[in-house]
């Protein structure tokens, strides 16, 4: 079992519509979870950062927390084209580092793709 | 967010050459950094982690004769690749943790052997 995991797609989204990723990972003391936006051939940028189970809403982006069931996910609302780029799932992990801020594991990534 | 620098964006080396990347952390203190390599519709693959004044440490099937980390400031992380070969070709991401933890990522170097 991988340690994220995200499904690869890519996702087709109308343009206008809203874009779902999801999430799980298996580090059940995990504390701080983070999606990047990355485009072909650039580096990734952080766009939400969440650390309490619910929601957390920043502009069009929601993150979507549940601790208990070890998902997070990623709602793009009104998703345009500039958004099609690949999504990148990150958790802290705690276990199996001795550095006390934790690991970032990052997740394969979902390729999203938002036609006109 | 905070801003990660490296340099250079692209470079094109000769085969048994070495090549220099520099990471900066311009607006704030980074004891820990990271160096990530990613090759073409693959994920981050960490490297090693960098370490203000210490030793870097390498994950496991990475060459650590082979990455050079020099960590020498708290702004400031650079990895060298020592007799780089085409298999070297990749692109090279460092990013650096703020206080929040959160990561932020440099621009990327595309590392071109022939």
């Amino acid at each position: 079992q991988k340690e994220v995991e995200q499904n690869s797609g890519p996702l087709s989204v109308p343009e206008g519509a809203i874009a779902s990723l999801n999430c799980t990972y298996s580090d059940r003391g995990s504390q701080s979870f983070f999606w990047y936006r990355q485009y072909s051939g650039k580096s990734p940028e952080l766009i939400m950062s969440i650390y309490s189970n619910g929601d957390k809403e920043d502009g069009r982006f929601t993150a979507q927390l549940n601790k208990a069931s070890q998902y997070v996910s990623l709602l793009i609302r009104d998703s345009q084209p500039s958004d099609s780029a690949t999504y990148l799932c990150a958790v802290n992990m705690k276990k199996g580092t001795t550095d006390s801020w934790g690991k970032l594991q990052f997740g394969a990534g979902t390729q999203v793709v938002v036609t006109p | 967010g905070a801003v990660v620098s490296q340099h250079p964006s692209r470079v094109i080396c000769k085969s048994g050459t070495s090549v220099k990347i520099e990471c900066r952390s311009l607006d704030f203190q980074a004891t820990t950094m990271f160096w990530y390599r990613q090759f073409p519709k693959q994920s981050l693959m960490l490297m090693a982690t960098s370490n203000e004044g210490s030793k870097a440490t390498y994950e496991q099937g990475v060459e650590k004769d082979k990455f050079l980390i020099n960590h020498a400031s708290l702004t400031l992380s650079t990895l060298t690749v020592t007799s780089a070969h085409p298999e070297d070709s990749s692109f090279y991401i460092c990013s650096a943790r703020d206080r929040e933890a959160e990561a932020f990522f440099g621009q990327g170097t595309r590392l071109t052997v022939v």
